[in-house]
């Protein structure tokens, strides 16, 4: 099993650009979701899915979108990038309550 | 907002010191805990769970008093390989699901 595979590993992009961060799993977890961590912050959540076709926003939704087409798949799109939003990105799954694996994080800086 | 609260350190410690990290948190409603080990530029992974009557893996063991809304890593025997940074995490349910608060983390450095 691959676990979580996140592409791609690095981004930089120009502000008001938009962009999509890949995720995925092979473990048929139900539960994905989407962290930001910024140095002095820790992880803080912007958007989870606790199945297919069903999403929610967490602590810090603003700027992001997500979709759930599929169990294996939770994208994350990037609206109109800002410098704000330099972070490093890290996907997760699991089964509910259970542990969370985390996939090897994005780092993005948006100039 | 529901907070987890840790000394994010740096502790410092030679090899085979004893060394125990703490962690407070806000919501009593949190249901579990747990404590992830993040090694430089790489993804947080699950140490251990921590039960209310204290579990032990190895070298480390694990508290937690509701009471008084703390949780505690203890290491002993540390080794130059548990460098790394500590994350406190409580689960807890708001709605129908359960989410993860993670505290900031201590960061550990074993020296030789």
């Amino acid at each position: 099993n691959a676990g979580v595979t996140q592409t791609p590993k690095f981004q930089v992009l120009k502000t008001g650009q938009s962009m999509t961060l890949q995720c995925a799993q092979d473990m048929n977890h139900e539960y994905m979701s989407w962290y930001r961590q910024d140095p002095g912050m820790g992880l803080r959540l912007i958007h989870y899915s606790v199945g297919a076709g069903i999403t929610d926003q967490g602590e810090v939704p603003n700027g992001y979108n997500v979709s759930r087409s599929t169990t294996e798949d939770f994208p994350l799109r990037l609206l109109s990038a800002a410098p704000s939003q330099t972070s490093v990105y890290f996907c997760a799954s699991s089964s509910f309550a259970n542990e969370q694996f985390f996939g090897p994080g994005t780092r993005l800086t948006v100039l | 907002r529901k907070e987890v609260e840790q000394d994010p350190g740096p502790f410092n410690v030679p090899e085979g010191a004893t060394v125990a990290f703490n962690c407070t948190y806000s919501n009593s409603a949190s249901q579990s805990f747990f404590w992830y080990r993040q090694d430089c530029r790489k993804e947080p992974k699950l140490l251990m769970s921590v039960y209310s009557s204290g579990n032990e893996d190895g070298r480390f063991t694990a508290q937690l008093n509701r009471a008084s809304q703390y949780i505690s890593l203890l290491i002993r025997d540390s080794k130059l390989s548990d460098s790394a940074t500590y994350l406190c995490v409580a689960l807890y349910y708001g709605g129908s699901q359960g989410n993860l608060i993670f505290g900031k983390g201590t960061k550990l450095s074993v020296k030789p």
